[in-house]
């Protein structure tokens, strides 16, 4: 059983703080590694779409990282806004017989103004 | 362009009864995946359906079922409902490998 977790469960964080949470999943067959935002009432949404061990990717005020030979993956908010309070999910997407994305079960982000 | 659109919304069934949600992909977007969450848990995968054949399976017994029709859009179908069945059906939709596109679900209560 493939195994997927993220860190931490739950963050409070007041507006203006930055932050940071990790995603770990398994380090062989790694395929990529996606990053997603569920706000409440909505759709999940893509952030990133991550494929090569040491690639950071960018949006905005939010950013990745990847280390695919360790099984790791650090998503990171700086300067956190009421509006990026979501539940923030990872998903890792092996090859061969894990040809699926599996997701975490997310690190649910509160920010308070 | 329509994104992922789901129906019902909502959907309210007694143990037992069978059921079947529906799912119209993102235009352009060829595989169609089905995910599960439960209160408290991460998305978990159901079956993913590519060129109207299921191509992955996630650990779900054979009463969760489903197809995909020549357009693309999807059917899942869950039989003798169980109350541990309640939850948030979510259909994804892309482009083989790429990123995944949300509907924004149904959610199903089973009494």
């Amino acid at each position: 059983i493939l195994n997927v977790e993220q860190s931490p469960q739950s963050l409070h964080v007041q507006e203006g703080d930055s932050t940071n949470f990790t995603c770990s999943f398994p380090s062989s067959n790694f395929y990529a590694l996606h990053w997603y935002r569920w706000e409440t009432a909505k759709s999940p949404e893509a952030l990133f779409v991550m494929t090569l061990n040491g690639d950071e990717k960018k949006k905005g005020r939010i950013s990745a990282t990847l280390n695919t030979k360790e099984g790791y993956s650090y998503l990171y908010i700086k300067g956190s806004q009421p509006e990026d309070s979501a539940t923030y999910l990872c998903a890792f997407y092996g090859g061969g017989a894990t040809n699926k994305l599996i997701f975490g079960t997310g690190t649910l982000l509160a920010v308070q103004p | 362009d329509a994104g992922v659109t789901q129906s019902p919304t909502h959907l309210i069934k007694t143990r037992g009864q069978q059921v079947t949600l529906r799912c119209s992909p993102k235009s352009g977007h060829d595989t169609v995946s089905w995910y599960q969450q439960a209160l408290g848990q991460g998305p978990q995968f159901i079956f993913q359906y590519y060129e109207e054949e299921e191509r992955q399976r996630g650990n779900f017994p054979d009463r969760f079922s489903g197809h995909q029709f020549p357009n693309y859009s999807s059917e899942l179908n869950v039989n003798a409902l169980l109350l541990g069945d309640s939850a948030l059906y979510l259909c994804a939709s892309s482009r083989t490998t790429e990123k995944l596109f949300f509907g924004s679900g149904t959610q199903l209560s089973v009494l």
